[in-house]
Order: C-alpha cells, then sequence, then structure tokens
C-alpha cells in the first residue's frame, strides 16, 4: 500500500471505557479516512480529513466518537463510552485527493467486553 | 444514493478455471468503481478500479473487471484461478471521496 501504520493493532476495552486508535502515514496524503467494518461486512464510511481539516464526519454513528488529525498527518480516532456494538475493526485509508484510490493499513481489532 | 450489492456470499471454483466475482451499483452521476481484495488479518489491497474509458479494466495478480453500464455491473474476472486468490474481495463505488462498499464475496479456489 501507500505505507500507513495502525496501533494497536488489537484492543480489548470494558464497556465504559474510552480507547484512541492511532493512524501513522508513513509518506504524505493529503486524504485519510475511517472506515468502520463490522464481522463480516464490507467497511463503512466514519470520516474523511483533507490535510487538517475534517471534511465530512457524516459516518460517525453517535457522538461518542471523535477523530482528528491537527497537524494534516497523524489521525486519531477516539471513542468514549465504549459499548459492545463498537467492536469491529477500525481501517485508516489514504488518498492523494479527489476521486482517486485508497490505500488501506492494517486495522485496528476492537473487541468491546 | 450509492450503493453496490456482491450478490454471492461465497464462490467456490477449481484451480486453473475461469472466476467471475459479480458485482452491481446503484450511482447518481458517474460511477467510479473500484475492487479490493482482503487476506486474513490484513488491510484491503488495491486490484483494480473504472474511472472512464475501455470497460475492460486490467488490474493486479491477473485480475479484470468489465464494466458494462446497462446493466450497472462490474464484475471481477481471472481467466485461470490460483490456490493463492483465496480471499474476501470487495467492491467499491466512490462518490465525493466517500467509498461504499459491497458485503463482500469469499473465494475459494480449490486444488
Amino acid at each position: 500500500g501507500a505505507g500507513v501504520s495502525q496501533s494497536p493493532r488489537y484492543k480489548v476495552a470494558k464497556r465504559g471505557q474510552d480507547v484512541a486508535l492511532r493512524c501513522d502515514p508513513i509518506s504524505g496524503h493529503v486524504s485519510l479516512f475511517w472506515y468502520q467494518q463490522a464481522l463480516g461486512q464490507g467497511p463503512e464510511f466514519l470520516t474523511y480529513f483533507q490535510n487538517e481539516a475534517q471534511l465530512d464526519k457524516s459516518g460517525l454513528p453517535s457522538d461518542r466518537f471523535f477523530a482528528e488529525r491537527p497537524e494534516g498527518s497523524v489521525s486519531t480516532l477516539k471513542i468514549q463510552r465504549t459499548q459492545q456494538e463498537d467492536s469491529a475493526v477500525y481501517l485508516c485509508a489514504l488518498g492523494t485527493g479527489g476521486v482517486e484510490t485508497q490505500y488501506f493499513g492494517p486495522g485496528t481489532r476492537l473487541l468491546v467486553l | 444514493a450509492q450503493s453496490v450489492a456482491q450478490p454471492e456470499d461465497q464462490v467456490n471454483v477449481a484451480e486453473g478455471n475461469p472466476l467471475t466475482v459479480k458485482c452491481t451499483y446503484s450511482v447518481s452521476g458517474n460511477p467510479y468503481l473500484f475492487w479490493y481484495v482482503q487476506y486474513p488479518n490484513r488491510g484491503l489491497q488495491f486490484l483494480l478500479k473504472y474511472i472512464t474509458g475501455d470497460n475492460l479494466v486490467k488490474g493486479s495478480y491477473g485480475f479484470e473487471a468489465e464494466f458494462n453500464k446497462s446493466q450497472t455491473s462490474f464484475h471481477l474476472k481471472k481467466p485461470s484461478a490460483l490456490v493463492s486468490d483465496s480471499a474476501l474481495y470487495f467492491c467499491a463505488v466512490a462518490n465525493f471521496n466517500k467509498f461504499y462498499f459491497g458485503s463482500g464475496t469469499k473465494l475459494n479456489v480449490k486444488p
């Protein structure tokens, strides 16, 4: 891919706990996307950044979900007061702007108990 | 509204035989169509895309896909399947930087 790492790779959280998932682009990319992939499903769009600006957050399922990319590089997806239905793989993807190929990181698998 | 349908949860094919993984789409405006493959415990890997031009698109690992506007389809094909092609395949349509993915098709290639 375009060179993107995600951490942690696996996270187990107790219900009600806050979690922070990190996406670290190795190379500079204008566009950064977050997706949620539930078990047995395709990825679903959460939010999109162009540089540091969050241009679309229409896919965030509730106000417990928050994403930021303060310097236009590393991005963090934060989930507050986690619920069992938040259990999924969270994917970060990079693009170069416009309608173009997105390159995906390995994902963070979140399990909320 | 944009949507993608992958009607088959699973496709089984013998090694050496041709394979087809089906995808149909619904978009407003021009479709930008993609195929990705996902191996266990790994992220999605780009295979190919259709933006405009020739309806037959060639991609990575010998895969190709045919864009059919009248049938609103974008089926993934390969002339001769390999066991190593066994994976989960996702079709996606792009609209204003959002990707809308299908639910995925598991491809099983038997030796």
